[in-house]
């Protein structure tokens, strides 16, 4: 257990439903982030939040909706998905603000395996 | 911004031989270098950092990088593996000033042939 929690581990839906995707981290961090892994390709950065703000959506379409209710939870909510986004989504969080240093890297959970059907 | 090139996707390796595993970075400024472990059906794992001082920085399970600034370089390397060490192994890069995001290779999955 890394302390970044995700869930559910895998999922397959088809093109018309809508689920969410959970990730809950315990290690007090402000920063959380969403990151798509596809076969072959570099980790795609999708969302940052800080603080529960948003401060970064990396030109992601819509059918992807982010919600960071608080510090210590994140969600995905997917609704119309297109078989291409089939991919492992991971979780990953990060201590971040003004005066402290990035040099401890991301603490990243298990991932959901998604399959679009 | 920054850019990260792992030039293997794939490097096979006979059991208690060495590896290493090329990571070549672009930046115009002053890096952080980063090198991930995952293992089949796991998250990202921290595996090595270089933040400053000594170029040559170690992990607990025997992998070792060099920072090598000239030639832009923080290649992974291992004196002898272990079929424990079949994974995907990633490099990142970051800017080191606050706030600034991991940039991530492609990968390079590693696999230990006994």
């Amino acid at each position: 257990e890394t302390g970044v929690t995700q869930t559910p581990r895998h999922l397959v839906m088809g093109m018309t439903n809508k689920k969410s995707l959970k990730c809950e981290q315990h290690l007090g961090h402000n920063a959380m982030y969403w990151y798509k892994q596809s076969a072959k390709k570099p980790l795609e950065l999708m969302f940052v939040y800080n603080f529960k703000e948003q401060t970064e959506n990396n030109s992601v379409p819509s059918r992807f909706s982010p919600e960071c209710p608080n510090s210590s939870h994140l969600f995905l909510h997917l609704h119309t998905l297109q078989p291409e986004d089939s991919a492992l989504y991971l979780c990953a969080s990060s201590q971040e603000g003004p005066g402290i240093p990035f040099n401890y890297g991301y603490t990243f959970g298990s991932g959901t395996r998604l399959t679009v059907v | 911004a920054q850019s990260v090139t792992q030039l293997d996707s794939q490097v096979p390796v006979f059991e208690e031989a060495p590896v290493e595993l090329r990571c070549n970075y672009s930046s115009s400024v002053s890096v952080y270098l980063f090198w991930y472990v995952q293992y089949p059906n796991q998250g990202l794992q921290l595996l090595l950092k270089y933040l400053s001082g000594s170029t040559l920085v170690e992990s607990i399970n025997g992998f070792e990088a060099e920072f090598n600034k000239s030639q832009t370089s923080f290649h992974l390397r291992k004196p002898s593996v272990h079929i424990s060490d079949t994974a995907e192994y990633f490099c990142a890069v970051s800017g080191n000033f606050g706030n600034e995001k991991l940039t991530f290779g492609t990968g390079t999955r590693l696999t230990i042939i006994p």
